[in-house]
C-alpha cells in the first residue's frame, strides 16, 4: 500500500529565514497531498493542501509544492515566526480512497 | 465552525480490561476516524467509517474494534487492552474522505498500566 516518509524528523530554523519540509510517496496513483500542524500538547489542524492537477500552492507565507515524477512534495514556509514552531504533517491519498496516509511528522523549532 | 469532540480526555486503564473511547461530532460530516499517535510513528489510523452502521479496517487494526452506530457518533473499543495500546487517540471527522480537510477532536490519552 501507499507509503508517505519524511524525511526531516526535526528542523531548527532562525526566525524570519524560510522552512521546508519534504516528503515523498510511494504510490503514482495518489492524488490529494495535505499538510497539519500540531502545536505542543494539542490537537492536529490542517493548514493547506495540493491536488495533482497543479504543481504549486501558495497561502500566505504557506507554499506547497508537488513534483509527481519524483513523487515528492514539499511545504516551505517564508518569513518564519515564533508561532511556526510546530509539529508538521504530510499526508496523501488516492481519489477516491477514503483515507488518508501520514508521514511521521517533523518536529519545526524557529530560533530567536 | 466544525467540532469533534472526544471523551474521556485522559483514561487510565488495567491491562485485560475493556476501554471504550467516545468521538461526536456536530459537522454533518460521512467520514470518521480513528488514530492512534505514538512518538517517532507519526499518525496510524485504526478504523475509519463512511456511513452509519458500517465500518472498516485503517492501517492498524488489530486489537480494536469500531462501532458507528449514527452519523454522528463513532466509539473505539479495546475489548482487552494491553501496555502496548497506550498511546493518544485522535478521532476525526471529514466531508470528502481522504479527498478533503480532515477536522480533529482534541485526542485521549490513553494509558494502560
Amino acid at each position: 500500500g501507499e507509503k508517505v516518509e519524511q524525511h526531516e524528523s526535526t528542523l531548527s530554523v532562525r526566525e524570519g529565514d524560510s522552512a521546508v519540509i519534504n516528503c515523498t510517496y510511494t504510490d503514482t496513483a495518489s492524488s490529494y497531498f495535505p499538510w497539519y500542524k500540531q502545536e505542543a500538547g494539542k490537537s492536529l489542524h490542517f493548514v493547506i493542501d495540493i491536488r495533482s492537477n497543479v504543481d504549486r500552492k501558495q497561502s500566505q507565507r504557506l507554499i506547497v509544492l508537488l513534483d509527481k515524477k519524483a513523487k515528492r512534495f514539499s511545504l516551505h514556509i517564508t518569513a518564519t515566526q515564533p508561532e511556526d514552531s510546530a509539529i508538521y504533517f504530510c499526508a496523501a491519498s488516492m481519489y477516491n480512497q477514503g483515507k488518508l496516509i501520514f508521514g511521521q511528522g517533523t518536529k519545526l523549532s524557529i530560533k530567536p | 465552525e466544525a467540532a469533534v469532540t472526544q471523551s474521556p480526555r485522559s483514561k487510565v486503564a488495567v491491562t485485560g480490561g475493556k476501554v471504550t473511547l467516545s468521538c461526536h461530532q456536530t459537522n454533518n460530516h460521512d467520514y470518521m476516524y480513528w488514530y492512534r499517535q505514538d512518538t517517532g510513528h507519526g499518525l496510524r489510523l485504526i478504523h475509519y467509517s463512511y456511513v452509519a452502521d458500517s465500518t472498516e479496517k485503517g492501517d492498524i487494526p488489530d486489537g480494536y474494534k469500531a462501532s458507528r452506530p449514527s452519523q454522528e457518533n463513532f466509539s473505539l473499543i479495546l475489548e482487552l487492552a494491553s501496555l502496548s495500546q497506550t498511546a493518544v487517540y485522535f478521532c476525526a471527522s471529514s466531508r470528502l474522505g481522504g479527498r478533503g480537510e480532515q477536522y480533529f477532536g482534541p485526542g485521549t490519552r490513553l494509558t494502560v498500566l
